[in-house]
């Protein structure tokens, strides 16, 4: 089975700190992706990445950056919380091609106060 | 026109029944087509991918008229268990990775 793991289920940080979310996923798949999912919006895209150091903007880029410097491991970064940026984060991967399925991570509930 | 459209629902169904859910997306080359699930506080899951012939797992028909820019879900036999959240998924064109997520319906089974 595939597995996408997160580093922290829940987190709470101050405005204007630097918050870093970590992904790892264990199936050796290409394209790693950052979503963020709030109520009525639903899940937004924010980065995604198809390869080691390479990433691509998705819809709502502003305020995030990402890292991917193995292929198993994709970070997001928000440089300076903001308390907008309080969401359930969602990392997920995929192999690629056709069908092109995106396994999830469990989230992380960010909180920025 | 947004690019996947739902009805959010709620869809309040007692045990039993047949419940069929529907989206439309806007982008007529669009190559793949998925149902996703979500259960409260959880992570999206794949239910079932939707190939243009239609295709059934168990309770679950999915369907794609691609005339029409249009994927249905139909679950029979509704179960106490199919209480969560449906998205439905569509990736865009053959070179792209991103898959576009429509906002979800949430279907609510009661006893």
């Amino acid at each position: 089975d595939v597995k996408v793991t997160q580093s922290s289920r829940y987190l709470v940080k101050r405005t204007g700190e630097k918050v870093f979310l970590e992904c790892v996923q264990d199936m050796d798949h290409e394209n790693m992706f950052w979503y963020r999912q709030d109520p009525g919006l639903g899940l937004r895209l924010i980065y995604f990445s198809y390869d080691v150091k390479m990433k691509e903007k998705g819809d709502i880029p502003e305020g995030y950056s990402v890292s991917r410097e193995k292929k198993e491991r994709f970070s997001l970064i928000l440089e300076s919380a903001s308390t907008n940026q309080t969401s359930m984060y969602l990392c997920a991967s995929s192999l690629g091609g056709v069908t092109d399925t995106q396994y999830f991570g469990p989230g992380t509930r960010l909180t920025v106060l | 026109r947004k690019e996947v459209e739902q009805d959010p629902g709620p869809f309040n169904v007692p045990e039993g029944a047949t419940v069929a859910f529907n989206c439309t997306y806007s982008n007529s080359a669009s190559q793949s087509f998925f149902w996703y699930r979500q259960d409260c506080r959880k992570e999206p899951k794949l239910l079932m991918s939707v190939y243009s012939s239609g295709n059934e797992d168990g309770r679950f028909t999915a369907q794609l008229n691609r005339a029409s820019q249009y994927i249905s879900l139909l679950i029979r036999d509704s179960k106490l268990s199919d209480s969560a959240t449906y998205l439905c998924v569509v990736r865009p064109n053959q070179a792209g990775t991103a898959l576009i997520f429509g906002k979800g319906t949430t279907l609510s089974v009661s006893s």
